[in-house]
């Protein structure tokens, strides 16, 4: 079974601009949730959806934003770049039931300059 | 807001020794996970532990969450090379999905 996938595995913006970040989860997978990691703040989770619904968001502003498609695909989107959004930026995907293992992917190294 | 203190953030040993890495939280959580993250890769998940009191066992790992599900500890036997990582706890809420809050990390290395 394939993992989960996240593309671009790195990525180079300058601050103003936009970015999009996509993850395919492991197939069957329902629910994705997006964590942003950085050397300071740790992991921190930015928001999940679940059958293209948002189920629960983290306290980030609203320039982070993320969708999920019919076939729970998941892209994230920042706007107005900051310096402060370099980090890694991780995608997991789990099945349904409680207690159901995250699966995360190897992330997406965002840096701002 | 949640928060999961995690302690030590590093920890350098030698081959063989043993140590405990200690997560701990004023808030009670439904489960508490622990997760060993390599450069380059996410982080993989090594338990979950959901009931006060409960000890798991993964080879040379021993992992025990707190009768009040406030805190857990991962405890390493005889520490290997290849146990060097980023350790990392997380506790989810009740009802909270997939939203997890994750401990600052300990970083591990383990010299031959």
């Amino acid at each position: 079974k394939a993992g989960v996938t996240q593309t671009p595995r790195y990525l180079i913006k300058t601050r103003g601009q936009q970015v999009t970040l996509s993850c395919s989860p492991i197939s069957g997978h329902r629910s994705v949730s997006w964590y942003q990691q950085t050397p300071g703040q740790g992991l921190q989770f930015l928001f999940e959806y679940f059958s293209e619904t948002q189920r629960n968001k983290g306290n980030f502003p609203g320039r982070f934003s993320g969708r999920q498609f019919s076939n729970s695909r998941s892209e994230m989107n920042v706007s107005t770049l900051e310096l402060g959004d370099s980090a890694l930026y991780l995608c997991a995907s789990s099945s349904v039931g409680s207690y159901s293992p995250l699966h995360f992917g190897n992330g997406t190294r965002l840096t701002v300059t | 807001t949640q928060l999961l203190e995690q302690s030590p953030q590093f920890l350098s040993i030698q081959e063989g020794e043993n140590l405990t890495v200690y997560c701990n939280s004023s808030s009670v959580f439904s489960s508490l996970q622990w997760y060993r993250q390599e450069p380059g890769e996410g982080p993989v998940l090594l338990v979950t532990v959901v009931t006060g009191g409960e000890v798991k066992k993964l080879k040379r790992l021993t992992f025990q969450f707190g009768d009040a599900r406030k805190d857990s500890s991962l405890h390493i036997t005889a520490a290997q090379p290849g146990d060097t990582g980023l350790y990392l706890c997380a506790g989810a809420g009740n009802n909270a999905g997939n939203m997890l809050t994750f401990g600052g990390g300990t970083r591990l290395m383990v010299k031959p």
